[in-house]
């Protein structure tokens, strides 16, 4: 089964433009993860979370963790239109489960 | 970081025929392999979970005798389609993790189209 919920499903911006992505999970968690994954192939790990960390920063990318609250968001500024692509974030617990993942296009 | 190197990258089969995908570790030893399948437009759903000589661990709902998973050693996984129907036509993607390790790798994914 699923560990999150992601919001939104579906997230269309122009580029330049900042875009939000939010992730919420049911049970306690070792680290939360980010991904992409452009259609149809793999998935390319964007960045790791620790379950005591708060907020993490990689190039573009802004994370936030709240345990309190089980959500997470991932921030991309400046989108580019290569950004376009599903995210997903997914919980370790042991094993990894993944969100439903938000769709983001990002219009040139 | 580490390679895990899937394989086919797509495979069509008969209606009815089997099918193996392989999960290696190429510079690790993923004593922790896990199986996903992806529909399309959809998330990851994970499928099972194996530890290097053990017997997978199956997720509710995923029939263990359809998807026969091994990990016999340190560096392999595969997972066999078995009787494949059109129905089981998906995205499979592996992923892998060493001992103590915080992140699992993954696989580029097969695609699995069942005629």
């Amino acid at each position: 089964s699923q560990q999150g919920e992601e919001d939104p499903q579906a997230l269309s911006i122009q580029e330049g433009e900042n875009a939000t992505m939010n992730c919420s999970y049911k049970t306690s968690i070792n680290n939360l993860q980010w991904y992409r994954q452009n259609s149809g192939r793999g998935l390319v790990h964007l960045i790791l979370i620790r379950s005591n960390e708060r907020e993490k920063h990689s190039g573009r990318l802004r994370v936030t963790l709240d345990t309190s609250k089980k959500s997470s968001s991932l921030l991309i500024t400046a989108s580019r239109a290569a950004d376009t692509a599903s995210y997903f974030c997914a919980t370790d617990v042991g094993d990894m489960r993944f969100g439903a993942g938000t769709r983001l296009t990002v219009k040139p | 970081g580490a390679v895990v190197s899937q394989h086919p990258s797509w495979v069509i089969c008969k209606s009815g025929t089997s099918v193996k995908i392989e999960c290696r570790s190429l510079d690790f030893q993923a004593t922790t392999m896990f199986w996903y399948r992806q529909f399309p437009k959809q998330s990851l759903m994970l499928m099972a979970t194996s530890n290097e000589g053990s017997k997978a661990t199956y997720e509710q709902g995923v029939e263990k005798d359809k998807f026969l998973i091994n990990h016999a050693s340190l560096t392999l996984s595969t997972l066999t389609v078995t009787s494949a129907h059109p129905e089981d036509s998906s995205f499979y993607i592996c992923s892998a993790r060493g001992q103590g390790a915080t992140k699992a790798f993954f696989g580029q994914g097969t695609r699995l189209t069942v005629v």
